[in-house]
């Protein structure tokens, strides 16, 4: 069974500063892995998604995130934020054999001005 | 091209009735996910459907939660006498079949509060 573990529950900063959200995995086969953004009271939307190859994923909004196999990980950054980036942003993990999306609990991203 | 679309977006029950939760997928999607998410916490998966098939319902409650998706028309996610704890948005997905079934499209949410 997999499981997606999201390091920080909060995550502060300020406009324009560098920001990184973290999140690791347990997975006993290959897997897929995601990033999502929920904005108040809307659905969840797609960032970016790693399936294989570069391990380096770029997204929209630019943000991009790094996958890494031999420490389980997947955390997404961004090197300069907007305060239009304040939402929730959830890691997620799918075996590459079967449909079922396993999600993290969540990270609230704040920026402030 | 529309997007997933649910409706209610909203959805007030007392305890003891029932909510009836729809979903249309995506133009050319043939998977339908249902999940919950309670407040301050992540997406609990908990069925996810084909047309007219049930695939995998394991983090469906075993009582009072059903779900359909007919040949015809949306996706319906029954819950029935609902209680307190049912309170929460529930949120569809819809994806393509084959090599990209695991791109997931969600819907806005049914945000149901039971009183």
């Amino acid at each position: 069974a997999q499981s997606v573990t999201q390091l920080d529950s909060q995550v502060p900063v300020f406009e324009e500063a560098p920001v990184e959200l973290r999140c690791n995995y347990s997975s006993s086969v290959s897997v897929y892995l995601f990033w999502y953004v929920q904005y108040p009271n809307q659905g969840l939307q797609l960032l970016l998604k790693y399936l294989s190859g570069s391990t380096l994923v770029k997204g929209i909004n630019g943000f991009e995130a790094e996958f890494n196999k031999s420490q389980t990980s997947f955390h997404l950054r961004k090197p300069s934020v907007h305060i239009s980036d304040t939402a929730e942003y959830f890691c997620a993990v799918s075996d590459t054999g079967g449909f079922k999306t396993i999600f993290g609990a969540g990270t609230r991203l704040f920026v402030k001005a | 091209n529309a997007g997933v679309m649910q409706n209610p977006r909203h959805l007030v029950r007392r305890r003891g009735q029932e909510a009836r939760l729809r979903c249309s997928p995506m133009k050319g999607h043939s998977h339908v996910y249902w999940y919950r998410q309670l407040p301050e916490e992540g997406l609990k998966f908990m069925v996810y459907l084909q047309k007219e098939n049930i695939i995998d319902e394991s983090g469906m409650p075993k009582e009072r939660f059903s779900a359909e998706f007919p040949k015809e028309g949306p996706s319906i996610l029954r819950i029935q006498q609902v209680v307190r704890g049912d309170s929460a948005a529930y949120f569809c997905a819809s994806s393509k079949t084959g090599t990209e079934a695991y791109e997931q499209y969600f819907g806005p949410g049914t945000r149901l509060t039971v009183t």
